[in-house]
Order: structure tokens, then sequence, then C-alpha cells
């Protein structure tokens, strides 16, 4: 079936303590980006990813790490997440130009 | 630069049609249309491209206004399973990511 991965579904953390967000798409689809969402804010971007070894930032990058070492995953990265960065997190793929296919989301709550 | 989306919530009954504006200040190559129902994730509905297109989906169908920078998503004949937040995601060209509404909270009572 062709989805998008992401892991874990739920996650409860504490100030500081790094963690990773990841996400895995089996279309062979070029592009990837992260969107958080929040409350009356709709969906912002956070980093994309055109192809593997290509990212770059979306609207609110700060805070947040990505990486593209294969094509199949984005994996986001929080070194020192806080409080602000309660929310809930989506994952999407897509081929160039087409469609996204989101992933089920994270919801991450900081303490 | 985030596309505006209108209204912010609508209610209907069963069989109502309703219609949601989506108007962006760039000029636009691309709309998405997408589907949110309550702890789920987004579900994409369409694609319009610039040139002025209308697209349709069973009873959902959408227009894209070009020289407004303007998108129109109809719902006719509305059902419960339409209850849900749309989005509207629009894109400057084919190279670039969506910059998605705030969303229209739709609502279909019987």
């Amino acid at each position: 079936e062709a989805q998008v991965t992401q892991n874990p579904r739920y996650l409860i953390t504490v100030t500081g303590k790094k963690l990773t967000v990841t996400c895995s798409q089996n279309m062979n689809h070029e592009y990837m980006s992260w969107y958080r969402q929040d409350p009356g804010l709709g969906l912002r971007q956070i980093y994309y990813s055109m192809n593997v070894e290509v990212t770059d930032k979306g609207d609110v990058p700060e805070g947040y790490k990505v990486s593209r070492k294969e094509k199949r995953n984005f994996p986001l990265i929080l070194e020192s997440p806080s409080p602000n960065q309660t929310s809930l997190y989506f994952c999407a793929s897509s081929l160039r130009g087409g469609g996204y296919t989101f992933g089920s989301g994270t919801r991450l709550t900081v303490v | 630069q985030q596309p505006v989306q209108s209204p912010q919530a609508v209610i209907l009954r069963e069989g109502e049609d309703a219609v949601i504006n989506c108007s962006s200040s760039k000029a636009l190559y691309s709309v998405h249309w997408y589907r949110q129902k309550h702890g789920e994730a987004p579900v994409f509905l369409m694609i319009l491209l610039k040139g002025g297109e209308q697209k349709g989906h069973d009873k959902i169908s959408a227009s894209f206004n070009e020289k407004k920078q303007q998108s129109s998503l109809y719902l006719t004949a509305s059902q419960l399973s339409y209850s849900g937040t749309y989005f509207c995601g629009t894109g400057i060209s084919g190279n670039t990511p969506l910059v998605f509404g705030k969303g229209t909270r739709l609502s279909v009572i019987a």
C-alpha cells in the first residue's frame, strides 16, 4: 500500500531531551516536507526536501533539523525541544508538482 | 504569503451547497485542495493549474481564476461525510513547496 509512515504517533518528552520523529514513504517521491499544525494557524512548513541531500527551510524552521540521506526517509530532529514546540506534526511527500500524501501525524507534547 | 480562506467556518444541513474561497496576493502556478477530518491527516482532493481550470470530483468541484489569483471549492448536495476542515495550498511554481491557508471548518448536520 502506498503510504507515508510516521513514528511515533504520540510522544511526551521533557524540555531539552533530543528526539527524532521518523518519516518514510514507499512511493519513490522526490519531494518530502514537514509541517506543524496548531489551532487557528493551519499547516506551517518547517523544512522541505526536493531530493536526496537537498533540503531547505520553510516558514518556521527554528529549533528543528532534518536530513535526507535516502530518498524514502526524511527524519525531523529536535535537538533541544521546548514547550513551544508542542504541536501536531505531519510529514508529506509527493511527486514534483503533484498532490501531497500525508503521514498520520505525530502529536508531540514537551513539558 | 499565506493564502486567505473564507469563510473560516460554515454549518450546512444535508443537501445544501457551499463555496469555500482561497485568495493569494502572489501570482500562482497551482492551487491544491485538501480535506482533513478530525484526528486524521489531510487528504488530497484535487490540483488546479495556471491557465484557469475547473475540475470536478463527484459532487465536489473547484475553479481557479488566474487573473484574480483566487480559487473556489464547490460542494453540492452536501453529505454528512463532507464534514471536516478544508485547506487550500498554493504554489508559485512547480518546484516550490505549497503554502497552506488556515482552513475552513465545514460541518454538515442532518
